[in-house]
């Protein structure tokens, strides 16, 4: 079974710039996640989609930060403009049904603003 | 509204036990452990829902008092690759899920 993927690995952009992240979660996962993990820190919930519709965005900076999942499969996570301190790990998971079932991975996007 | 753990830190011979507390301010539906490798992804453990349940995953068992809104991870007859950051993740609610501070562990031979 494939597991979750995401792209690219490394991005390195100036402050203020725009970046955007691209995951694909496990086939048939209808909840898809988003984190943000700082160095040293534990993962920090973003947003949480069931199929299409966002379940959960309530830590989201939305005045910076933007996430769609159309038709319910893929993600793009985007950051416009970006802040120094939005450095981290990007990390995407998906779980066959809610926040109650077990959440799969991907190996993150690790996000460099200089 | 984020957990807190405790130890922060633990080194253990192979063979050597240890517990991780996680503790919420809050009341509780659920705790989630997840242990991590330095620069990999997060793997999943055990979940635990209120009802105070307990759950064994070969050496690893965790248990979850919802009164005390704390659960604990036991780790018995450690080996290397338990080595990493261990992290569990409460939920307190619709849009209330928090990961803790992290337990850094360290098994040496």
């Amino acid at each position: 079974e494939a597991g979750v993927a995401q792209s690219p690995r490394y991005k390195i952009i100036e402050k203020r710039q725009s970046v955007a992240f691209w995951c694909n979660p496990i086939s048939g996962h209808a909840t898809l996640y988003w984190y943000q993990q700082i160095l040293g820190q534990g993962p920090k919930l973003l947003i949480q989609f069931q199929n299409n519709g966002v379940v959960d965005d309530s830590q989201l900076p939305k005045d910076r930060f933007s996430a769609e999942r159309l038709k319910g499969v893929d993600s793009t996570l985007k950051i416009q403009p970006a802040k120094l301190e939005d450095s981290a790990v990007y990390l995407c998971a998906s779980s066959f049904l809610g926040m109650d079932t077990e959440a799969f991975f991907g190996q993150g996007t690790r996000l460099t603003v200089v | 509204q984020q957990p807190v753990q405790s130890p922060q830190a633990v080194i253990l011979r192979e063979g050597e036990d240890a517990v991780i507390n996680c503790s919420s301010s809050k009341a509780l539906y659920s705790v989630h452990w997840y242990r991590q490798k330095h620069g990999e992804a997060p793997i999943f453990l055990m979940i635990l829902l209120k009802g105070g349940e307990q759950k064994g995953h070969d050496k690893i068992s965790a248990s979850f008092n919802e009164k005390k809104q704390q659960s604990s991870l036991y780790l018995t007859a450690s080996q290397l690759s338990y080595s990493g950051t261990y992290f569990c993740g409460t939920e307190s609610g619709r849009n209330q899920f928090y990961f803790g501070t992290g337990t850094s562990l360290t098994v040496i031979p």
